[in-house]
């Protein structure tokens, strides 16, 4: 049984253009969250989806928007990188009403 | 408290030593207490979620005990292994919202 699948594993972008993470959920999740993971810091919620909605945001610019397909796969936009962008994406899947993730191995975005 | 924090941040230890973490936690509105063990260039792997005070947890030779009045969480690790080598991040989570607001980790190296 394949757990949470991200993509790509590692990219690098120039400030100012846009990116696209993957993740697909472990099989029988609905909901998918996102973090980054900055150096030297913890994971930072950036939002989570169930039903295709965002049910609940972070504290991350409008700059960062997510989307959930209708088979629970998700993907992070992030448009105009800044340096500071760079950092460990995770990807993590849970059931519905049932604590606790279950992660991907994350996405490592550099933006030179 | 207002977030989590952990010590200590990192700490090696000889093959067979014991040793134990510290998370603490915000107390008001607690709803659950997590624990992960992160290898690197892994998946961090879900330990232990609690919600109880007092609750006590065991996998194999790790426990975990939770004081939600207090705010803090201990992670125990008997008869330590070079395998138990990773980086152990607490999370927690309060009642009404569904995001993780997670540690910096503790990155425990043990020695042959």
């Amino acid at each position: 049984d394949a757990g949470v699948t991200q993509s790509p594993t590692h990219l690098i972008k120039t400030r100012g253009q846009q990116v696209t993470l993957r993740c697909s959920p472990k099989s029988g999740h609905d909901t998918v969250s996102w973090y980054q993971q900055a150096l030297g810091q913890g994971p930072q919620f950036i939002f989570q989806y169930y039903e295709e909605e965002e049910r609940q945001r972070g504290n991350f610019p409008d700059r960062f928007s997510g989307h959930q397909f209708p088979n629970y796969s998700s993907e992070l936009n992030v448009n105009a990188l800044l340096l500071g962008d760079s950092a460990l994406y995770l990807c993590a899947s849970s059931p519905l009403g049932v604590t606790g993730y279950t992660f991907g191995s994350g996405t490592r975005l550099t933006v030179v | 408290i207002l977030n989590v924090e952990q010590s200590p941040q990192s700490l090696h230890v000889q093959e067979g030593d014991s040793t134990n973490f510290t998370c603490s936690f915000p107390s008001s509105n607690f709803y659950a207490l997590h624990w992960y063990r992160w290898e690197t260039a892994k998946s961090p792997e879900a330990l232990f979620v609690m919600t109880l005070n007092g609750d006590e947890k065991k996998k194999g030779r790790i426990s975990a005990t939770l004081n939600t009045k207090e705010g803090y969480s201990y992670l125990y690790i008997k008869g330590s292994q070079p395998e138990d080598s990773a980086t152990y991040l607490c999370a927690s989570t309060t009642s009404g919202t569904y995001k993780y607001i997670f540690g910096t980790g503790t990155r425990l190296k043990v020695l042959a």
